[in-house]
C-alpha cells in the first residue's frame, strides 16, 4: 500500500503554462524530497525540505519551487513549463530520528512539456 | 561530495541466470540501501544494511555491507521476468541526528530473456 502519493501520474502541458505537481504522505515523515529522473535513469535531487516551513535546494539546479506548509504536503511549482522541464518526478519521504532510515517514494509524475 | 559507482549499467541475461551488480564509494557510509524501480513505477526499498560486514536476504536476493564500509553489492539468484527493473544502490552517512540525505547510484538496468 503507497503511503506517498504523487498526483497528477502523467501530464502533457503546453509551454509557458503554470503547473504544480502535488505529493503527500500519511506516514508522519519530516524529510520530504524532490527528485528529477530523466531517461538516462540516474536520479537527481533538486529539492528537500527537513521539516514545515524547511526548504532548500537540492544538488542539481531547477527552475522549479517547493513549498512545506503542512507536514503531509510538499508541492512542487514550475511558473513556466518549458520543453526542457521534460522529466520524471518523483516525490519520497523519510522519518526523522533513528538511524539508518531509507525513503519510500511516490509512483512518480510523468511531465510532458510541448 | 559524496560519488557511488554502481556497476555495471546495464544487464542482459537469461531467465534462470544468477546477477550481480555493486557500488564502491570514495568515502564510507553508516547505512548502504538496495531499492527496486519498475518501469514506470519510483523505487522501493529491497534490502538496508546497518553494519559493515552484514549480509541479509531477502528472497532470492543477498546483499553485504562491505568490510571498508565503502562498498556494497547485491546478488539476485535464479532470475525470473518479474526481476526486470533498475537497481540502485543508495549509501547513508548520518551523525548525531543530522543529514539523512541519501547518495545515489546511477543505478543498473536489469533486462531479463524468458
Amino acid at each position: 500500500e503507497a503511503d506517498i502519493y504523487q498526483t497528477p501520474r502523467y501530464l502533457v502541458i503546453g509551454t509557458g503554462k503554470k503547473i504544480t505537481l502535488e505529493c503527500s504522505q500519511t506516514m508522519g515523515h519530516d524529510k520530504m524530497y524532490w527528485y528529477q529522473q530523466d531517461p538516462g535513469m540516474e536520479l537527481h535531487l533538486i529539492h528537500y525540505s527537513y521539516g514545515v516551513n524547511s526548504t532548500e535546494k537540492g544538488d542539481l539546479s531547477s527552475e522549479s519551487t517547493v513549498s512545506r506548509i503542512r507536514t503531509e504536503h510538499f508541492p512542487l511549482t514550475l511558473e513556466s513549463a518549458r520543453p526542457s522541464h521534460t522529466s520524471q518526478y518523483l516525490c519520497a519521504s523519510s522519518a526523522q530520528r533513528g538511524s539508518g532510515y531509507g525513503y519510500t517514494f511516490g509512483s512518480g509524475t510523468r511531465l510532458t512539456v510541448v | 561530495g559524496q560519488q557511488l559507482n554502481q556497476s555495471p549499467q546495464s544487464m542482459f541475461i537469461q531467465e534462470g541466470e544468477d546477477v550481480s551488480m555493486n557500488c564502491t564509494s570514495s568515502s564510507i557510509f553508516n547505512t548502504w540501501l538496495w531499492y527496486k524501480q519498475d518501469p514506470g513505477e519510483g523505487p522501493v526499498l529491497l534490502i538496508a544494511l546497518y553494519k559493515a560486514g552484514e549480509l541479509t536476504s531477502n528472497g532470492r536476493l543477498t546483499a553485504q555491507f562491505g568490510i571498508t564500509r565503502k562498498d556494497s553489492f547485491l546478488n539476485i539468484s535464479a532470475s525470473i521476468p518479474s526481476d526486470v527493473g533498475i537497481y540502485f544502490c543508495a549509501g547513508q552517512l548520518w551523525s548525531g541526528g543530522s543529514n539523512y540525505k541519501l547518495t545515489f547510484g546511477k543505478g543498473t538496468l536489469l533486462t531479463v530473456n524468458p
